[in-house]
Protein backbone atom coordinates (compact mmCIF):
# COMPACT_ATOMS: atom_id res chain seq x y z
CA UNK A 1 0.00 0.00 0.00
CA UNK A 2 1.19 3.80 -0.97
CA UNK A 3 -0.60 4.37 1.87
CA UNK A 4 -1.60 8.61 1.50
CA UNK A 5 -0.42 10.64 -1.82
CA UNK A 6 -0.23 14.15 -1.82
CA UNK A 7 0.13 16.18 -5.04
CA UNK A 8 1.98 18.29 -5.73
CA UNK A 9 5.04 19.01 -3.77
CA UNK A 10 6.04 22.06 -3.78
CA UNK A 11 4.05 24.76 -5.79
CA UNK A 12 4.39 28.71 -5.97
CA UNK A 13 1.09 30.71 -7.04
CA UNK A 14 0.68 34.63 -7.28
CA UNK A 15 -1.72 36.30 -5.62
CA UNK A 16 -5.19 35.54 -7.17
CA UNK A 17 -4.37 32.40 -8.94
CA UNK A 18 -6.37 29.11 -7.98
CA UNK A 19 -5.15 25.31 -8.09
CA UNK A 20 -6.30 22.03 -6.54
CA UNK A 21 -4.19 20.07 -3.83
CA UNK A 22 -4.90 16.37 -4.80
CA UNK A 23 -4.94 14.00 -2.04
CA UNK A 24 -4.98 9.81 -2.54
CA UNK A 25 -5.37 7.23 0.06
CA UNK A 26 -5.45 3.32 -1.09
CA UNK A 27 -6.89 2.28 2.40
CA UNK A 28 -10.15 2.22 1.97
CA UNK A 29 -10.37 4.58 4.77
CA UNK A 30 -14.01 6.17 5.58
CA UNK A 31 -12.51 9.36 6.59
CA UNK A 32 -10.32 12.13 5.11
CA UNK A 33 -8.62 15.13 6.64
CA UNK A 34 -6.94 18.49 5.16
CA UNK A 35 -5.01 20.21 7.47
CA UNK A 36 -2.85 23.28 6.90
CA UNK A 37 0.46 23.79 9.35
CA UNK A 38 1.69 27.22 9.82
CA UNK A 39 5.41 27.81 11.29
CA UNK A 40 5.39 27.02 14.67
CA UNK A 41 1.68 26.15 14.77
CA UNK A 42 0.21 23.05 15.39
CA UNK A 43 -2.44 21.75 13.08
CA UNK A 44 -5.61 23.60 12.08
CA UNK A 45 -8.69 21.43 10.42
CA UNK A 46 -9.66 22.91 7.22
CA UNK A 47 -12.51 20.63 5.80
CA UNK A 48 -13.04 16.73 6.75
CA UNK A 49 -14.80 14.18 5.02
CA UNK A 50 -16.36 11.05 6.73
CA UNK A 51 -17.29 8.89 3.48
CA UNK A 52 -18.04 9.77 -0.30
CA UNK A 53 -20.06 12.60 -0.87
CA UNK A 54 -19.86 14.33 2.82
CA UNK A 55 -17.69 17.16 3.10
CA UNK A 56 -17.81 19.54 6.52
CA UNK A 57 -15.87 22.22 7.73
CA UNK A 58 -13.04 22.19 10.16
CA UNK A 59 -12.21 25.22 12.09
CA UNK A 60 -10.11 27.05 8.95
CA UNK A 61 -12.50 26.76 6.11
CA UNK A 62 -12.38 30.19 4.57
CA UNK A 63 -11.09 30.38 0.99
CA UNK A 64 -10.62 26.77 0.46
CA UNK A 65 -13.54 24.10 -1.11
CA UNK A 66 -13.64 20.67 -0.95
CA UNK A 67 -15.27 17.73 -2.84
CA UNK A 68 -15.41 13.92 -2.22
CA UNK A 69 -16.51 12.16 -5.37
CA UNK A 70 -15.01 8.77 -4.35
CA UNK A 71 -13.54 7.33 -1.35
CA UNK A 72 -10.09 7.67 -2.50
CA UNK A 73 -9.69 11.36 -3.44
CA UNK A 74 -9.98 14.15 -1.69
CA UNK A 75 -8.83 17.20 -3.39
CA UNK A 76 -8.74 21.07 -1.48
CA UNK A 77 -9.45 23.72 -3.95
CA UNK A 78 -8.34 27.19 -3.44
CA UNK A 79 -9.47 29.83 -5.84
CA UNK A 80 -8.27 32.41 -5.12
CA UNK A 81 -4.63 32.26 -3.52
CA UNK A 82 -3.74 35.05 -1.01
CA UNK A 83 -0.40 35.32 1.21
CA UNK A 84 -2.53 33.91 4.30
CA UNK A 85 -2.71 30.46 2.69
CA UNK A 86 1.30 30.52 2.73
CA UNK A 87 1.62 27.05 4.58
CA UNK A 88 1.95 23.30 4.66
CA UNK A 89 -1.10 21.39 3.72
CA UNK A 90 -1.54 17.67 4.86
CA UNK A 91 -4.01 15.40 4.13
CA UNK A 92 -4.70 12.59 6.37
CA UNK A 93 -7.05 9.56 6.50
CA UNK A 94 -8.58 6.96 9.36
CA UNK A 95 -10.65 4.24 8.82
CA UNK A 96 -13.70 6.06 10.99
CA UNK A 97 -14.70 2.85 13.42
CA UNK A 98 -15.72 4.87 16.41
CA UNK A 99 -12.61 3.50 18.73
CA UNK A 100 -11.07 5.80 20.77
CA UNK A 101 -7.88 7.06 19.15
CA UNK A 102 -8.08 5.51 16.22
CA UNK A 103 -4.35 6.09 13.97
CA UNK A 104 -4.70 8.88 11.67
CA UNK A 105 -2.49 8.84 8.27
CA UNK A 106 -0.38 11.76 7.11
CA UNK A 107 0.66 12.22 3.76
CA UNK A 108 4.07 13.84 2.89
CA UNK A 109 2.82 17.11 2.70
CA UNK A 110 2.24 19.98 -0.03
CA UNK A 111 4.67 23.37 0.41
CA UNK A 112 2.24 26.43 -0.95
CA UNK A 113 4.32 29.65 -1.76
CA UNK A 114 1.57 32.63 -2.20
CA UNK A 115 3.60 35.81 -3.96
CA UNK B 1 -12.45 24.10 20.92
CA UNK B 2 -10.15 22.48 22.84
CA UNK B 3 -6.36 24.18 22.81
CA UNK B 4 -3.31 22.47 23.71
CA UNK B 5 -0.64 23.77 25.16
CA UNK B 6 2.85 22.23 24.74
CA UNK B 7 6.07 23.04 26.23
CA UNK B 8 8.94 23.64 25.62
CA UNK B 9 8.24 25.04 22.14
CA UNK B 10 12.38 24.38 21.90
CA UNK B 11 14.95 21.93 23.08
CA UNK B 12 18.11 21.61 22.20
CA UNK B 13 20.44 18.31 23.89
CA UNK B 14 23.32 16.57 23.58
CA UNK B 15 23.39 12.89 22.57
CA UNK B 16 22.78 10.41 26.01
CA UNK B 17 20.87 13.10 28.00
CA UNK B 18 17.25 12.71 29.17
CA UNK B 19 14.54 15.04 28.39
CA UNK B 20 10.83 15.49 29.25
CA UNK B 21 8.19 17.46 27.18
CA UNK B 22 4.65 18.31 27.97
CA UNK B 23 1.39 18.68 26.80
CA UNK B 24 -1.61 20.23 28.92
CA UNK B 25 -5.33 21.67 28.07
CA UNK B 26 -7.63 23.17 30.53
CA UNK B 27 -10.41 20.36 29.00
CA UNK B 28 -10.12 16.47 29.39
CA UNK B 29 -9.54 14.58 26.99
CA UNK B 30 -11.05 10.85 25.58
CA UNK B 31 -7.80 10.11 24.12
CA UNK B 32 -4.62 11.72 23.41
CA UNK B 33 -1.56 10.94 20.81
CA UNK B 34 1.59 11.74 20.36
CA UNK B 35 3.19 11.99 17.30
CA UNK B 36 6.87 12.91 16.00
CA UNK B 37 7.25 14.56 12.34
CA UNK B 38 10.21 14.86 10.31
CA UNK B 39 11.44 17.33 8.16
CA UNK B 40 9.21 17.33 4.82
CA UNK B 41 7.27 14.45 6.19
CA UNK B 42 3.71 14.37 7.45
CA UNK B 43 3.49 13.47 11.28
CA UNK B 44 3.63 9.41 12.20
CA UNK B 45 1.99 8.08 15.19
CA UNK B 46 4.01 7.11 18.17
CA UNK B 47 1.61 6.05 20.65
CA UNK B 48 -2.30 6.43 21.98
CA UNK B 49 -2.88 6.76 25.77
CA UNK B 50 -6.64 6.29 26.62
CA UNK B 51 -6.97 5.77 30.93
CA UNK B 52 -6.00 8.63 33.34
CA UNK B 53 -2.56 7.14 35.04
CA UNK B 54 -1.77 4.92 32.04
CA UNK B 55 2.27 4.92 31.36
CA UNK B 56 3.55 3.30 28.00
CA UNK B 57 6.39 2.51 27.03
CA UNK B 58 8.53 2.72 23.38
CA UNK B 59 11.69 1.36 23.55
CA UNK B 60 13.26 4.49 25.08
CA UNK B 61 10.35 6.52 24.74
CA UNK B 62 7.78 7.01 28.15
CA UNK B 63 4.35 7.91 27.75
CA UNK B 64 2.41 9.20 30.84
CA UNK B 65 -1.26 10.43 31.19
CA UNK B 66 -2.39 12.66 33.85
CA UNK B 67 -4.80 11.40 36.15
CA UNK B 68 -7.38 13.66 35.12
CA UNK B 69 -6.93 13.14 31.50
CA UNK B 70 -5.68 16.91 30.87
CA UNK B 71 -2.24 16.40 30.87
CA UNK B 72 0.89 14.06 29.31
CA UNK B 73 4.07 13.69 29.29
CA UNK B 74 6.90 12.25 26.93
CA UNK B 75 10.39 11.32 28.25
CA UNK B 76 12.88 10.45 26.72
CA UNK B 77 16.14 8.49 27.83
CA UNK B 78 19.64 8.50 26.60
CA UNK B 79 18.61 10.77 23.43
CA UNK B 80 19.78 10.04 20.38
CA UNK B 81 20.35 12.47 16.93
CA UNK B 82 17.65 9.84 15.06
CA UNK B 83 15.19 11.43 18.08
CA UNK B 84 14.99 14.84 16.31
CA UNK B 85 11.74 16.04 14.91
CA UNK B 86 8.71 18.19 15.79
CA UNK B 87 6.77 16.03 18.94
CA UNK B 88 3.08 16.98 18.32
CA UNK B 89 0.13 15.65 21.07
CA UNK B 90 -3.62 15.68 19.61
CA UNK B 91 -6.37 14.97 21.97
CA UNK B 92 -9.68 13.67 20.72
CA UNK B 93 -12.40 15.80 22.63
CA UNK B 94 -14.94 14.31 24.97
CA UNK B 95 -17.67 16.14 22.39
CA UNK B 96 -17.10 16.62 19.07
CA UNK B 97 -15.44 14.79 16.20
CA UNK B 98 -11.92 15.61 15.38
CA UNK B 99 -8.68 15.75 16.96
CA UNK B 100 -6.92 19.17 17.72
CA UNK B 101 -2.99 19.60 17.61
CA UNK B 102 -0.64 21.15 19.73
CA UNK B 103 2.24 23.84 18.43
CA UNK B 104 4.90 20.83 18.93
CA UNK B 105 8.16 20.44 20.34
CA UNK B 106 10.87 21.14 18.20
CA UNK B 107 13.54 18.52 19.36
CA UNK B 108 17.39 18.88 18.36
CA UNK B 109 19.45 15.97 19.45
CA UNK B 110 23.11 16.68 18.94
CA UNK B 111 25.74 14.23 18.47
Amino acid sequence: NAGVTQTPKFRILKIGQSMTLQCTQDMNHNYMYWYRQDPGMGLKLIYYSVGAGITDKGEVPNGYNVSRSTTEDFPLRLELAAPSQTSVYFCASNQGRGDLGETQYFGPGTRLLVL
Amino acid sequence: TQLLEQSPQFLSIQEGENLTVYCNSSSVFSSLQWYRQEPGEGPVLLVTVVTGGEVKKLKRLTFQFGDARKDSSLHITAAQPGDTGLYLCASEPLYGQNFVFGPGTRLSVLP
